[in-house]
């Protein structure tokens, strides 16, 4: 168990409205990761974040900022969210006990509408 | 840019039969390859390669990495129902600690 939590689980909102999903991490991992995850597409890299306040884009970045205030959590916005954004958003962690062998959190399903 | 293609994009088999999934990639400073497995919710990791040549195995499970050939195969042997999911592989690029994934192949076993 690498320890992630994500929250929240399931969400649904409008297009406009800001969105923040949250993964928390009790082990103490270096790296963090958001992923989305859309048929056809796989798992697609947004951000990741290789220490506190250290951050860099992934492969589909735009529409989306992240923060990481604390080694623990690492948060992903969707500062006005579209209906492009309705996903599968998994958080991921690296680093420590677990090498370089990625793990993933439950995963948050994302509705815009 | 770093690219990972699997193939096929899916697969229907019996009960029994013997499947091989591809992998291949193109990346700058390889490190390591993974394997993952998903039903119907977060990916669960399988095997991770980082030298050429050596089977990894997990009972009816296996992989090999080809560093020259640029690909890997993940084996199963005797399917079972059970392993219906969408399999993943990642390369971790340029040592960075980021991975990039393929689109997966899914998997499904008929009984």
């Amino acid at each position: 168990d690498a320890g992630i939590t994500q929250s929240p689980r399931h969400k649904v909102t409008e297009t406009g409205t800001p969105v923040t999903l949250r993964c928390h991490q009790t082990e103490n991992h270096r790296y963090m990761y958001w992923y989305r995850q859309d048929p056809g597409h796989g798992l697609r890299l947004i951000h990741y974040s290789y220490g506190v306040k250290d951050t860099d884009k992934g492969e589909v970045s735009d529409g989306y900022s992240v923060s990481r205030s604390k080694t623990e959590d690492f948060l992903l916005t969707l500062e006005s969210a579209t209906s492009s954004q309705t996903s599968v958003y998994f958080c991921a962690i690296s680093g420590g006990f677990t090498g370089n062998t990625i793990y993933f959190g439950e995963g948050s399903w994302l509705t815009v509408v | 840019e770093d690219k990972v293609v699997q193939s096929p994009l899916s697969l229907v088999v019996h009960e029994g039969d013997t499947v091989t999934l591809n992998c291949s990639y193109e990346v700058t400073n390889f490190r390591s390859l993974l394997w993952y497995k998903q039903e119907k919710k977060a990916p669960t990791f399988l095997f991770m390669l980082t030298s050429s040549g050596i089977e990894k195995k997990s009972g009816r499970l296996s992989s090999i990495l080809d560093k020259k050939e640029l690909f890997s195969i993940l084996n199963i042997t005797a399917t079972q129902t059970g392993d219906s999911a969408v399999y993943l592989c990642a390369d971790e690029t340029s040592g960075t600690y980021k991975y990039i994934f393929g689109t997966g192949t899914r998997l499904k076993v008929l009984a």
